[in-house]
């Protein structure tokens, strides 16, 4: 059963554009949601995250939202550039004693010229 | 320079034969995580640690083991009992922290097996 799902395989947008980026899960007792980013052969890299007391997180041009009653979390680029092309994955946990991250099966966002 | 080296990048292997993954880290961190990435799949559990000398098992554990003797050091045994072993494999490492839990990750390491 996948708990935290990404529906999306593929995403392109325009540079300069809004990339959105989706991500649901079905487990209630995760309170704590990550996105990495990553490039072909290489590890996963942290790029935000959100705890359940919140509704929004911003870094840069980076910023994830959730929305706990839909249990659906979303990351918006904004301008995309070019080098944000990689397959992005959320991840989620149950906090404190609970340190495991389960991981959606990521979307591969390319960032057209 | 703080961060978590894995070694080697690439491996070979021969059907029936057990190899190990090295995994290092010098960032202090408390907890180390081993997972497996297949093409068009998530991040998958193999193996988690806590804390020196415990461990336990993630979602994958069947065919792998591990140990925690340092706790900078979390290899990886990959055993013949693993029927699919080809794979991305990633280490991870994290605090363990009521504020935050983001894992750090190596550089992986693609193992084959001919």
């Amino acid at each position: 059963d996948q708990q935290v799902k990404q529906n999306s395989p593929s995403l392109s947008v325009q540079e300069g554009r809004i990339s959105i980026l989706n991500c649901d899960y079905t487990n209630s007792m995760f309170d704590y949601f990550l996105w990495y980013k990553k490039y072909p052969a290489e590890g996963p890299t942290f790029l935000i995250s959100i705890s359940s007391i919140k509704d929004k997180n911003e870094d840069g041009r980076f910023t994830v939202f959730l929305n706990k009653s839909a249990k659906h979390l979303s990351l918006h680029i904004v301008p995309s550039q070019p080098g944000d092309s990689a397959v992005y994955f959320c991840a989620a946990s149950g906090g404190f004693g609970n340190e495991k991250l389960t991981f959606g099966t990521g979307t591969r966002l390319t960032i057209i010229p | 320079d703080g961060g978590i080296t894995q070694s080697p990048k690439y491996l070979f292997r021969k059907e029936g034969q057990n190899v190990t993954l090295s995994c290092e880290q010098n960032l202090n961190h408390d907890a180390m995580y081993w997972y497996r990435q297949d093409p068009g799949q998530g991040l998958r559990l193999i193996y988690y640690s806590q804390i020196v000398n415990d461990f336990q098992k993630g979602d994958i554990a069947e065919g792998y083991s591990v140990s925690r003797e340092k706790k900078e050091s979390f290899p990886l045994t990959v055993t013949s009992a693993q029927k699919n072993p080809t794979a991305f494999y990633l280490c991870a490492s994290s605090m363990i922290s009521r504020l935050a839990n983001e894992q750090f990750f190596g550089p992986g390491t693609r193992l084959t097996v001919l």
